[in-house]
């Protein structure tokens, strides 16, 4: 099972800001730097955030990062509907020498 | 422009072997680490290893160690991921993406193949 924990969904109305957490450890998050992917429906994952902070370029500034500890957070503010899909966060985790990816969390726009 | 081109959907038959490619253009192919991920239907993101394109070097999450295998070709820009003994549990869409940087402690991936679907099934 994923060792980075995410709340399983959020919602908002257009307009709103939602906020997705992301906890993990002292091995993943608590020392390396934690990106955000991105999953539209039936398409491959896209890079939304990496290095805790950074967009891509492409990437609109309505989405941001923030770690603090061996937690992260990614906020959408303005939600538009096209930002209805599933988000996960990742991080290298030093303990099991891999990359972890958090349960995902999925965004419904009402 | 970056992309990576997998090969198309299979379907394989219990204990068999499954091969997927993942040509990779826009970018020098030994510069990045190639990843592979999986996601079976309705479930999260699985990372199942790394290979680096350059040597060959390769790392498994424990899980697939023993069943998968990463090559690659640099004479065609082409990377491999091989995994043996199938079973239903490895029912998929199988990802390669690449490695933005080889720094784990900045480790993330900055493009993604489109997928290729795998069924294991009698």
């Amino acid at each position: 099972q994923s060792v980075l924990t995410q709340p399983p969904s959020a919602s908002g109305t257009p307009g709103q800001r939602v906020t997705i957490s992301c906890s993990g450890s002292s091995s993943n998050i608590g020392t390396n730097t934690v990106n955000w992917y991105q999953q539209l429906p039936g398409t491959a994952p896209k890079l939304l955030i990496h290095s805790n902070d950074q967009r891509p370029s492409g990437v609109p500034d309505r989405f941001s990062g923030s770690k603090s500890g061996t937690s992260a957070s990614l906020a959408i503010s303005g939600l538009q509907s096209e930002d209805e899909a599933d988000y996960y966060c990742a991080a290298w985790d030093d303990s099991l020498n891999g990359y972890v990816f958090g349960t995902g969390t999925k965004v419904t726009v009402v | 422009q970056v992309q990576l081109v997998q090969s198309g959907a299979e379907v394989k038959q219990p204990g068999a072997s499954l091969k997927v490619s993942c040509k990779a253009s826009g970018y020098t192919f030994t510069n990045h680490d190639i990843n592979w991920v999986r996601q079976a239907t309705g479930q999260g993101l699985e990372w199942m290893g790394w290979m680096n394109s350059n040597t060959g070097y390769t790392g498994y999450t424990q899980k697939f160690q023993g069943r998968v295998t990463m090559t690659r070709d640099t004479s065609i820009n082409t990377a491999y991921m091989e995994l043996s003994s199938l079973r239903s549990e490895d029912t998929a869409v199988y990802y390669c993406a690449r490695a933005a940087v080889g720094a784990t402690t900045l480790y993330h991936f900055d493009y993604w193949g489109q997928g290729s679907l795998v069924a294991v099934s009698s």
